[in-house]
């Protein structure tokens, strides 16, 4: 059974642009987690989707979105990059939301911002 | 929200020793207490966790505890080898309805 990908695997992008990174979950799992995993701060957690809905969101600026699509894959934007948001975006799965279990990590998508 | 803290940040012990990693958390409601391994250039992988019915969990060499009482757990890994090198998260949650909230983590490193 095929794990949790994501592309791309690196990103190099500037100031100002934007990012898009994509995830697509274990099958049968309906809940998408992202998270950002810079130097030395852990994983931070930034949203949460379930069954296309927005279910949480982290302590992160409203540049940072992202969305579920029907096939419960997701892809994460982030909108005027700064040098800061470079990091290892992680995104992990689950059965669904109500389900305190085992999350089922990618990966991650490395954003370099130069 | 949940507040998670992990202690040491680095860890360094010599092959066949025991490592113990600490963690404690802010949300007494939280009851679901899972550890992850990342190893260098890897995804994070669960490695064991344990609920709040529980004070204790063994799987071979790893083994957690959890003391409600005073809002912390712990990882205890016994005759480490080299392979247990890799970074270490604890994470906390009090629902399914929220997310995991994951510590800082701490790089072990097993010398050989």
């Amino acid at each position: 059974e095929a794990g949790v990908t994501q592309s791309p695997t690196h990103l190099i992008k500037t100031r100002g642009q934007q990012a898009t990174l994509r995830c697509s979950p274990i099958s049968g799992h309906t809940s998408v987690y992202w998270y950002q995993q810079a130097l030395g701060l852990g994983l931070q957690f930034l949203l949460w989707y379930d069954e296309g809905e927005e279910r949480n969101r982290g302590n992160f600026p409203p540049r940072f979105s992202g969305r579920q699509f029907p096939n419960y894959s997701s892809e994460l934007n982030v909108n005027a990059l700064e040098l800061e948001d470079s990091a290892l975006y992680l995104c992990a799965s689950s059965p669904g939301s109500g389900n305190t279990g085992e999350l089922f990590f990618g990966e991650g998508s490395r954003l370099t911002v130069l | 929200g949940e507040n998670v803290e992990q202690h040491p940040s680095t860890l360094s012990v010599q092959e066949g020793d025991s490592a113990v990693i600490k963690c404690t958390y802010s949300d007494s409601a939280s009851n679901y207490f899972p550890w992850y391994k990342q190893e260098l250039g890897k995804r994070p992988q669960l490695i064991i966790d344990i609920r709040s019915n529980v004070g204790e969990k063994k799987d071979q060499r790893i083994a957690v505890t959890l003391n409600k009482t005073a809002k912390h757990f712990s990882l205890h890994i016994t005759e480490t080898q080299p392979e247990d090198s890799a970074v270490y998260f604890c994470a906390a949650t009090p629902s399914g309805n929220t997310p995991l909230v994951f510590g800082k983590g701490t790089r072990l490193s097993v010398i050989a």
